[in-house]
C-alpha cells in the first residue's frame, strides 16, 4: 500500500533555531518527492520537488534531502521564523497514465515561538 | 503571479442538498484535480481531469461527485446528495503539461459544511 509517513507529529521550537522533518515512504513507482507548507486553512505551497536522482535541494531557508534507496527524506529549516509557524507536508508523486497522483503525508505541524 | 482561485469560501449546506464547488485555474494550464482535507486529517486526491475527461479518480470519488469544465476558464466539482461525513476543505489544483517536475498550484480552498 502507497504510504507517507512523517515525524514528528507535531515540534515547537524557538525563533532563530534550526529544525529538521522527517519522512518515510513506500510509493511505488516513484517520481518525485516534494515538501509543501500549508499554513492553517490555505492550500499547500510548494517548497522544493526533488526526483529519485537528486538528494538535496535548497530554496532559501528550506534544504531537502532525499534518499532514494531507504525512501527516506528530510526537510531542514534553518534561522526559524515566526512566519515558518505552518504544516509541512511531504508529498510522493505516482506517475500514472493520468499524469500524476500525489500521494500525502500527514503533515509536521511547527510552531515557531519567541 | 497567476493563481488558482476558489468560490465560495465558505459554503453551508444541508445533508441531502447538491453542492457546486467552482474553481478557476491558472489560464495556460491543462491538467485539473481537486483533492479534499477532512480536519485534522490529511489531503486525499479526489479526480484529475485532462482533455475534457477524467484522466484518474480515487476510490472516494463515488457516483454522488462529478466534475465539469464548463467553459474556458471553470472547472467545477458537483456533489449530488452531501453526507455529513463530505465536511472538509476541498481544494483545487492545475498545472501546465509542459512542466518538467508536473508541479501543482493549489487554490485556497473551499470549507464545506454539511448540516
Amino acid at each position: 500500500k502507497n504510504q507517507v509517513e512523517q515525524s514528528p507529529q507535531s515540534l515547537i521550537i524557538l525563533e532563530g533555531k534550526n529544525c529538521t522533518l522527517q519522512c518515510n515512504y513506500t510509493v511505488s513507482p516513484f517520481s518525485n518527492l516534494r515538501w509543501y507548507k500549508q499554513d492553517t486553512g490555505r492550500g499547500p505551497v510548494s517548497l522544493t520537488i526533488m526526483t529519485f536522482s537528486e538528494n538535496t535541494k535548497s530554496n532559501g531557508r528550506y534544504t531537502a534531502t532525499l534518499d532514494a534507496d531507504t525512501k527516506q527524506s528530510s526537510l531542514h529549516i534553518t534561522a526559524s521564523q515566526l512566519s515558518d509557524s505552518a504544516s509541512y507536508i511531504c508529498v510522493v508523486t505516482i506517475l500514472t497514465g493520468g499524469g500524476n497522483k500525489l500521494t500525502f503525508g500527514t503533515g509536521t505541524q511547527l510552531k515557531v515561538e519567541l | 503571479e497567476p493563481e488558482v482561485t476558489q468560490t465560495p469560501s465558505h459554503q453551508v449546506t444541508q445533508m441531502g442538498q447538491e453542492v457546486i464547488l467552482r474553481c478557476v485555474p491558472i489560464s495556460n494550464h491543462l491538467y485539473f484535480y481537486w483533492y479534499r482535507q477532512i480536519l485534522g486529517q490529511k489531503v486525499e486526491f479526489l479526480v484529475s481531469f485532462y482533455n475534457n475527461e477524467i484522466s484518474e479518480k480515487s476510490e472516494i470519488f463515488d457516483d454522488q461527485f462529478s466534475v465539469e469544465r464548463p467553459d474556458g476558464s471553470n472547472f467545477t466539482l458537483k456533489i449530488r446528495s452531501t453526507k455529513l461525513e463530505d465536511s472538509a476543505m476541498y481544494f483545487c489544483a492545475s498545472r501546465p503539461r509542459t512542466a518538467p517536475t508536473y508541479e501543482q498550484y493549489f487554490g485556497p480552498g473551499t470549507r464545506l459544511t454539511v448540516t
